[in-house]
């Protein structure tokens, strides 16, 4: 089973701040990777896919990049509506398909 | 739109029976592999089970197997989910999600909005 491991748990940033967060895996998924934003009472939703496709409808300051077992989920100026948890998951090897942890980013 | 609307959670004895339903709306079913994917309380997403679009081929998490049954009626635009031997560690907010492909493995959009199952006595 390939392990998703997020950091950090949880990320405070100032408003049009940067935002980092990142997902390494315990063997390589290739970019088989995905993101997905979940807001509190909401369902997931996907953010990016293929590790650098934004999914349609998100906004340009969602950004991924990595491959192989580092990934990074860049959001480059940060908006109060953006205050979420963040997932990643891999699809490169499976079942079991695997999540994440999550990085919760906080609005400071 | 795209749609996928959850039903069937509830209470629910340890030991007990329960079926959880997913309609689709606004796109083609038998094109898309579908899933479940659950949340604890409070905790991350853990992927239940997989179904190809023809019924194909079907995948558990571990934690599930031999205990829990997806099905699928495409004529129905419906995805199912039988859950037996209910325990506590059951206790989430399933999801069912769309797979990004026919056959199982991608990505998931869009998800429903869950719906509860709580095991308690």
């Amino acid at each position: 089973e390939i392990v998703m491991t997020q950091s950090p748990a949880t990320l405070s940033v100032s408003p049009g701040e940067r935002a980092t967060l990142s997902c390494r895996a315990s063997q390589s998924v290739n970019t088989n990777l995905a993101w997905y934003q979940q807001k509190p009472g909401q369902a997931p939703r996907l953010l990016i896919y293929g590790a650098s496709n934004r999914a349609t409808g998100i906004p340009a300051r969602f950004s991924s990049s990595g491959s192989g077992t580092e990934f990074t989920l860049t959001i480059s100026s940060l908006q109060s509506e953006d205050s979420a948890v963040y997932y990643c998951q891999q699809y490169n090897d499976w079942p079991p398909l695997t999540f994440g942890g999550g990085t919760k980013v906080e609005i400071k | 739109e795209v749609q996928l609307v959850e039903s069937g959670g509830g209470l629910i004895n340890p030991g007990g029976s329960l079926t959880l339903s997913c309609t689709a709306s606004g796109f083609t079913l038998s094109s898309h592999s579908m899933n479940w994917v659950r949340q604890a309380p409070g905790k991350g997403l853990e992927w239940v089970s997989s179904i190809t679009s023809t019924s194909t081929y079907i995948f558990y998490a571990e934690s599930v197997r031999g205990r829990f049954t997806i099905s699928r009626d495409n004529a129905k635009n419906s995805l199912y989910l039988q859950m037996n031997s209910l325990g506590a560690e059951d206790t989430a907010i399933y999801y069912c999600a769309r797979g990004s492909t026919t056959s199982t493995g991608g990505w998931f959009d869009p998800w429903g909005q869950g719906t509860l199952v709580t095991v308690s006595s």
